[in-house]
C-alpha cells in the first residue's frame, strides 16, 4: 500500500521568498512520485515528476524537488516566489513497477503568495 | 501531446436525474482511465479504475450502481451519476496514462451541482 502525507495545509511567503511545501511518501515498492498544481476549478497540471536516474528533478515555473530515499521524501522548492504560484499543490505516489495504476494523492497545500 | 479532455465542465441537475461525464483521450489510446473525486478544499479521493472492455474497479466505499463507469473504447470512457441527490454534488475528475511513462494526464473536471 502507498500513502502521502504533506506536512502543512497551508503555506504563505511573501513574493520573491522561498517556498518549501513539504512531502512523506510511503510505499513498499520503488515509488514515481510527482507534485501536480491546481488552480480553482481547473483540473491538476503536472510540475514534475521523479521515475528513476537523478533524485533532483527539475519542472516548470522554476519549481524542483529532490528524492530522498532515506527520509522517504520528495520536498518541493521554488527559490523565488511569484504571486502567480498563489494555487493548490498536490504531491502523489505510485508503484513503479504496476503499470497502470492510479496516483494516490496526499491532502495538498494551499500556497498564498502576498506582495 | 497527451491531452485528456472532459465533457461538460460544468453541469446543473435537479434532484433525481441521471447525469453523464464524458473522458477523452485525444492523442493518445488509454485502456486504463481513472476517475477521482474532489470536494472543496480537499484532495483528490479515487473512485474507480475504468478498463477498456471490461468492468470497472470501484475504490471501497464508492457505490456501484450510484457511480456507472463504462469504458467503450481505447479513447473514451464515461461516468454517469445515476439518480443524483445533492451530496453528490463535487468535482470529477478524470485522468488517463500513457504506457512507460509512470504518469497520468488530467481532463479539466467537471463541476457538478445537484440541486
Amino acid at each position: 500500500a502507498q500513502s502521502v502525507t504533506q506536512l502543512g495545509s497551508h503555506v504563505s511567503v511573501s513574493e520573491g521568498a522561498l517556498v518549501l511545501l513539504r512531502c512523506n511518501y510511503s510505499s513498499s515498492v520503488p515509488p514515481y512520485l510527482f507534485w501536480y498544481v491546481q488552480y480553482p476549478n481547473q483540473g491538476l497540471q503536472l510540475l514534475l515528476k521523479y521515475t528513476t536516474g537523478a533524485t533532483l528533478v527539475k519542472g516548470i515555473n522554476g519549481f524542483e524537488a529532490e528524492f530522498k530515499k532515506s527520509e522517504t521524501s520528495f520536498h518541493l522548492t521554488k527559490p523565488s516566489a511569484h504571486m502567480s504560484d498563489a494555487a493548490e499543490y498536490f504531491c502523489a505516489v505510485t508503484a513503479a513497477n504496476q503499470a497502470g495504476t492510479a496516483l494516490i494523492f496526499g491532502k495538498g497545500t494551499t500556497l498564498s503568495v502576498s506582495s | 501531446g497527451a491531452v485528456v479532455s472532459q465533457h461538460p465542465s460544468w453541469v446543473i441537475c435537479k434532484s433525481g436525474t441521471s447525469v453523464k461525464i464524458e473522458c477523452r483521450s485525444l492523442d493518445f489510446q488509454a485502456t486504463t482511465m481513472f476517475w477521482y473525486r474532489q470536494f472543496p478544499k480537499q484532495s483528490l479521493m479515487l473512485m474507480a479504475t475504468s478498463n477498456e472492455g471490461s468492468k470497472a474497479t470501484y475504490e471501497q466505499g464508492v457505490e456501484k450502481d450510484k457511480f456507472l463507469i463504462n469504458h467503450a473504447s481505447l479513447t473514451l470512457s464515461t461516468l454517469t451519476v445515476t439518480s443524483a441527490h445533492p451530496e453528490d454534488s463535487s468535482f470529477y475528475i478524470c485522468s488517463a496514462g500513457l504506457a512507460g511513462r509512470g504518469e497520468l494526464f488530467f481532463g479539466e473536471g467537471s463541476r457538478l451541482t445537484v440541486l
